[in-house]
């Protein structure tokens, strides 16, 4: 596997259930980012982790929970979502110097997964 | 304030024919980079190109170049002899020095005509 992998790719799942997405990147990036993409919207980031600490959270309700247990893998677990949730879900991942700045400016992303809620 | 705009929502486009998107950005930042990413209809989002502020010559990727304007505050791509295969959601984005929080347009979609 090559660069940034999710699954799955697609989710339907009703507004009692639980279930988590994942993302994997083989790029040996220190940074990895949830990001949402609603129908005509900008992109909005979620959450931002940094050498596997969360370093940013943008007011995402706690319905969603993310994880990084390394550097090379994010969770996003979901629970209890609303039909507003339903939206592309995109990883991406990035390096960055300790201060969390940028190293490299790129963000890679992974294919995504489209979320719907019944 | 920082933020991208790009005002085209849609274009169509002959096959073969030369397409600027277009993208102004707003920062007080003096260092920055600014991005282009291509969004195909399958969802994944593709790097396409990068300028950094101080570079000095506009960036270019095979068939993708970027017309930076830095005095005007735009960037924008321009995709030289169009392919179908171009047909997708360009978003142009920019990263300010002073934090790594990429800030997003909300697109263009672009249509390339047979």
């Amino acid at each position: 596997e090559t660069g940034v992998t999710q699954t799955p790719r697609h989710l339907v799942m009703g507004m009692t259930n639980k279930k988590s997405l994942k993302c994997e990147q083989h790029l040996g990036h220190n940074a990895m980012y949830w990001y949402k993409q609603s129908a005509k919207k900008p992109l909005e980031l979620m959450f931002v982790y940094n050498f596997k600490e969360q370093t940013e959270n943008n007011s995402v309700p706690s319905r969603f929970s993310p994880e990084c247990p390394n550097s090379s893998h994010l969770f996003l677990h979901l629970h209890t979502l609303q039909p507003e949730d339903s939206a592309l879900y995109l990883c991406a991942s990035s390096q960055v110097r300790p201060s969390g700045r940028q190293l490299t400016y790129e963000q890679y992303f992974g294919p995504g997964t489209r979320l719907t809620v019944t | 304030a920082q933020k991208i705009t790009q005002t085209q929502p849609g274009m169509f486009v002959q096959e073969k024919e030369a397409v600027t998107l277009d993208c102004t950005y707003d920062t007080s930042d003096p260092s920055y980079g600014l991005f282009w990413y291509k969004q195909p209809s399958s969802g994944e989002m593709i790097f396409l190109i990068y300028q950094g502020s101080y570079d000095q010559q506009n960036a270019t990727e095979g068939r993708y170049s970027l017309n930076f304007q830095k005095a005007r505050k735009s960037a924008n791509l321009v995709i030289s002899a169009s392919q179908l295969g171009d047909s997708a959601m360009y978003f142009c984005a920019m990263l300010p020095d002073s934090n790594y929080q990429l800030i997003w347009g909300a697109g263009t979609k672009l249509i390339i005509k047979p």
